[in-house]
């Protein structure tokens, strides 16, 4: 099946940029979702279809895909931007919603 | 507004079945997939699988085939997704999630949760 690659972590200063990658074979053919999940929360949707924003969500946050890796940008990182991060691809050899591992963002 | 809203908290013995409800509002109900994913706790996302309420027809993880059913109440707007033959690691967050028709698409509205717990 499909596998999704993030970082288990990323450390950020407030006021400075996190970048948090995903890996996937060929990922860049695929539409790639963000979801953002605080502690005890249920996830919420950050990114979607590689770079549009759902509304609401900051201008802070922007999305790139290309390659074997999409990327969730968080610009001018806030302290309330610390959370579980999850990108998400649909796998469609195997018609199965792939997520993955999850990186948790830690504002310094 | 939309929003999802689940059953609550169960506990479960091995070997039991355990359905979970989860109630539509604010938008039509047919024009939009349900997706159920459970979260073991301290660990990341895992997709279960859709179901299409237009049409009643339910497409499941391999990984889970066999053991869970998705069905839908048109005339309470409900989805129901049924596990069996609960296992320990079964015991997690199940979460349903609206999803526009089709695949490949976002989660949008996610409902609160239900927390799942099987122990002897």
């Amino acid at each position: 099946s499909y596998v999704l690659t993030q970082p288990p972590s990323v450390s950020v200063a407030p006021g400075k940029t996190a970048t948090i990658p995903c890996g996937g074979n060929n990922i860049g053919g695929k539409a790639v979702h963000w979801y953002q999940q605080k502690p005890g929360q249920a996830p919420v949707v950050v990114m979607y279809y590689d770079n549009d924003r759902p509304p609401g969500i900051p201008e802070r946050f922007s999305g790139s895909n290309s390659g074997n890796t999409a990327t969730l940008t968080i610009s001018r990182v806030e302290a309330g931007d610390e959370a579980d991060y999850y990108c998400q691809v649909w796998d469609s050899n195997n018609d199965q919603s792939v997520f993955g591992s999850g990186t948790k963002v830690t504002v310094l | 507004q939309v929003q999802l809203v689940q059953s609550g908290a169960e506990v479960k013995k091995p070997g039991a079945s355990v359905k979970v409800s989860c109630r539509a509002s604010g938008y039509t109900f047919s024009d939009y997939y349900i997706h159920w994913v459970r979260q073991a706790p301290g660990q990341g996302l895992e997709w279960m699988g859709i179901i299409n309420p237009r049409v009643d027809s339910a497409s499941y993880t391999q990984k889970l085939r066999g053991r869970v059913t998705m069905t839908r109440d048109t005339s309470t707007s409900t989805v129901y997704m049924e596990l069996s033959g609960l296992k320990s690691e079964d015991t997690a967050i199940y979460y349903c999630a609206r999803g526009l028709p089709g695949v490949a698409k976002p989660f949008d509205i996610w409902g609160q949760g239900t927390m799942v717990a099987v122990s002897s």
